[in-house]
């Protein structure tokens, strides 16, 4: 069956640190995987798209990498901030290429 | 200012109701997506629609049913065939040339059964 695969444990780390999120998935082969931050209560917001054929995507303090033979896409966010504490989503293009299919999330907590 | 709105924030549900949730953006954006969030879940697509009179559904349709008769609305009605209807409910949006494409979410609607 095809899924997609989350950390489903809170992420704690200092502030200062890098923090690393995974995101897993079997059964897809997508041309496109996205990141969305979410805050409690509040709609997703956008943050990364990287393409298959792209092995590494940059954006301020924000880094994702993208590696289709290990099926797995990874999260940094670098020297974090206890501002950067939400939940973390991955989305895969998927169904043909006609819609977005989300892991459940990483719950990441900044502390000072 | 450009963006989605969705309303209400809470909505109560009784047995055997129909309840219509609103979406509207301003963004000029082709396609619409309405999703379910169920705690400790992803989102999960109910319908979505790529252009105006046409949409299709998602991954957990039954017992939900949408329009989309202008292209900036996008409504969702939760009929008393839903039996599980209480989860926070998410409108998005995106240009249309695809689902590569971004997509811009609203604030949300809490569902809720009384």
């Amino acid at each position: 069956s095809q899924k997609i695969e989350q950390n489903s444990e809170a992420l704690n780390i200092q502030e200062g640190k890098t923090a690393t999120l995974t995101c897993n998935y079997t059964n897809y082969s997508p041309a496109y995987l996205q990141w969305y931050r979410q805050d409690p209560g509040r709609g997703p917001v956008f943050l990364l798209l990287i393409r298959e054929n792209e092995k590494e995507k940059r954006k301020e303090r924000l880094k994702v990498t993208f590696d289709t033979t290990l099926k797995q896409s990874l999260f940094h966010i670098t020297a974090s901030q206890p501002a950067d504490s939400a939940t973390y989503l991955c989305a895969l293009l998927t169904g043909g290429g006609n819609k977005l299919t989300f892991g459940t999330g990483t719950q990441l907590k900044v502390e000072l | 200012d450009g963006g989605i709105t969705q309303s209400p924030k809470y909505l109560f549900r009784k047995e055997g109701q129909n309840v219509t949730l609103s979406c509207e953006q301003n963004l000029n954006h082709d396609a619409m997506y309405w999703y379910r969030q169920d705690p400790g879940q992803g989102l999960r697509l109910i319908y979505y629609s790529q252009i105006v009179n046409d949409f299709q559904k998602g991954d957990i349709a039954e017992g939900y049913s949408v329009s989309r008769e202008k292209k900036e609305s996008f409504p969702l009605t939760v009929t008393s065939a839903q039996k599980n209807p209480t989860a926070f409910y998410l409108c998005a949006s995106s240009s249309g040339n695809g689902p590569q494409e971004t997509q811009y979410f609203g604030p949300g609607t809490r569902l809720l059964v009384l």
